[in-house]
């Protein structure tokens, strides 16, 4: 049974990065059955996929996000983060990230962690 | 807007049964997976690879899909059913894992 916890600043100013870490915990992260990804949803809206990244690094975007939008993976501290890049208040959002089993599906997912874009 | 287009609401009384639907073209040859969201919660994983449940999930949800729509089927509803339902199809390595835009259920 994964556990994934999310980490970071609740609150981001405007044009900043926005950076958030999550451990995995109760199981491997260097699995091949598992990518990594970062999902996230505005106050009363739905969901929206940011990307995911492989166990080897290899990474995958919404386009729509792509151009500010860094994850990365730490085996050694069974960790992979975010990083958003010039961030505005339509960025304020919770932030979940999911164990993404074989980038088909999402079926461990954090509890989530909000972040306000605000000066 | 998604590309997955799913009802904002459906409302059925207790003991009915409540089918919420996911279009797109040829979402019949994706495979097609569900979540529950409740309120101040992380979604819950539902229904995978169109129709199968994960262990703990009640055989009341089910799944099914054909050419242009997936449907999600929750029967016998109950008070506890009440959530926000979406739908997510994962296309290809260069495009994007895409949600439906969820649905409110209400149980009546």
């Amino acid at each position: 049974q994964l556990l994934l916890q999310e980490s970071g600043p609740g609150q981001v100013k405007p044009s900043g990065t926005l950076s958030l870490s999550c451990t995995v915990s109760g199981g491997s992260i260097t699995s091949s059955n598992y990518h990594w990804g970062w999902i996230r949803q505005p106050p009363g809206k739905g969901l929206e996929w940011i990307g995911s990244i492989s166990y080897l690094g290899t990474t995958f975007y919404n386009p729509s996000l792509k151009s500010r939008v860094t994850i990365s993976i730490h085996p050694s501290k069974s960790q992979f983060s975010l990083q958003l890049s010039s961030v505005t208040a339509a960025d304020t959002a919770v932030y979940f990230c999911a164990g993404d089993f074989r980038h088909h599906f999402f079926d461990y997912w954090g509890q989530g962690n909000l972040v306000t874009v605000s000066s | 807007s998604s590309v997955l287009t799913q009802p904002p609401s459906v409302s059925v009384a207790p003991g009915e049964t409540a089918n919420i639907s996911c279009g797109a073209n040829d979402i019949g040859s994706k495979s097609v997976h569900w979540y529950q969201q409740k309120p101040g919660q992380a979604p819950v994983l539902l229904i995978y690879y169109d129709s199968d449940r994960p262990s703990g999930i009640p055989e009341r949800f089910s799944g099914s899909a054909s050419r242009n729509t997936a449907t999600l089927t929750i029967s016998r509803v109950e008070a506890g059913d009440e959530a926000d339902y979406y739908c997510q199809v994962w296309y290809s390595s260069s495009d994007p894992e895409v949600f439906g835009g969820g649905t409110k259920l209400t149980v009546l």
